[in-house]
């Protein structure tokens, strides 16, 4: 069974530090890996995607990708109380056109 | 563009009721997906379809449906609704095959209850 990893929360995170949000994913052959945010009564909305080890930015998020240790996070520089929600780890399967979530983390920042 | 549009955004049904939940892309993705979102049980795949004219199951196919009815539209159908399937629902699509990294993108969802 492929699974995906996270740590439910929630996560507290003070207004203006770095939030780390960690996944773990079972399928060592899994290509592409993805960050949805998932606001209350919404649906996920994708903010990061990245495809090979090492790190990737976009404006204040920068996902971060290791393979070897099947391992991808996702950090928040200067957190805002907007950037609380619940954060959705995806990884796709092998070269299938699927792929599966995680069960999310709920992050809060407090004001 | 509208992206990925789901109706209805809410519905009420009685045990045995049936109904299908409609979804539409207009972003020419080949690949579109259905889900279901429970409380602590994260997003679970219902079926999905690779292309027009195909589909397959999911994690959690049984007691649904679905029709590919072209490459824009693919429904999901409650033929006989039980109050395990109180749920909300979303749609996604997705570009898929080479040079593609399967980036989905979702619907507004439909939440539905089943008495």
């Amino acid at each position: 069974q492929k699974e995906v990893e996270q740590n439910s929360g929630p996560l507290s995170v003070p207004e203006g530090a770095i939030a780390s949000l960690n996944c773990t994913y079972s399928d060592r052959v899994s290509q592409s890996f993805f960050w949805y945010r998932q606001y209350s009564g919404k649906s996920p909305e994708l903010i990061m995607s990245i495809y090979s080890n090492g790190d990737k930015e976009d404006g204040r998020f920068t996902a971060q990708l290791n393979k070897a240790s099947q391992y991808v996070s996702l950090l928040i520089r200067d957190s805002q109380p907007s950037d609380s929600a619940t954060y959705l780890c995806a990884v796709t399967l092998n070269r299938d056109d699927k792929i599966i979530f995680g069960k999310g983390t709920r992050l809060h920042i407090l004001p | 563009n509208a992206g990925v549009t789901q109706t209805p955004k809410f519905q009420v049904l009685k045990t045995g009721q049936s109904m299908t939940l409609q979804c539409a892309q207009d972003m020419n993705h080949n690949s579109m997906y259905w889900y279901r979102q429970d409380p602590g049980m994260g997003l679970r795949l219902i079926y999905y379809s690779a292309s027009e004219g195909t589909t397959d199951k999911g994690e959690v196919p049984n007691g649904y449906n679905v029709s590919r009815l072209n490459k824009r539209e693919f429904s999901l159908r409650l033929e006989s609704a039980a109050p395990s399937q109180t749920s909300v629902y979303f749609c996604a699509s997705s570009s898929t095959g080479t040079g593609f990294h399967y980036e989905q993108f979702f619907g507004p969802g439909t939440r539905l209850t089943v008495l």
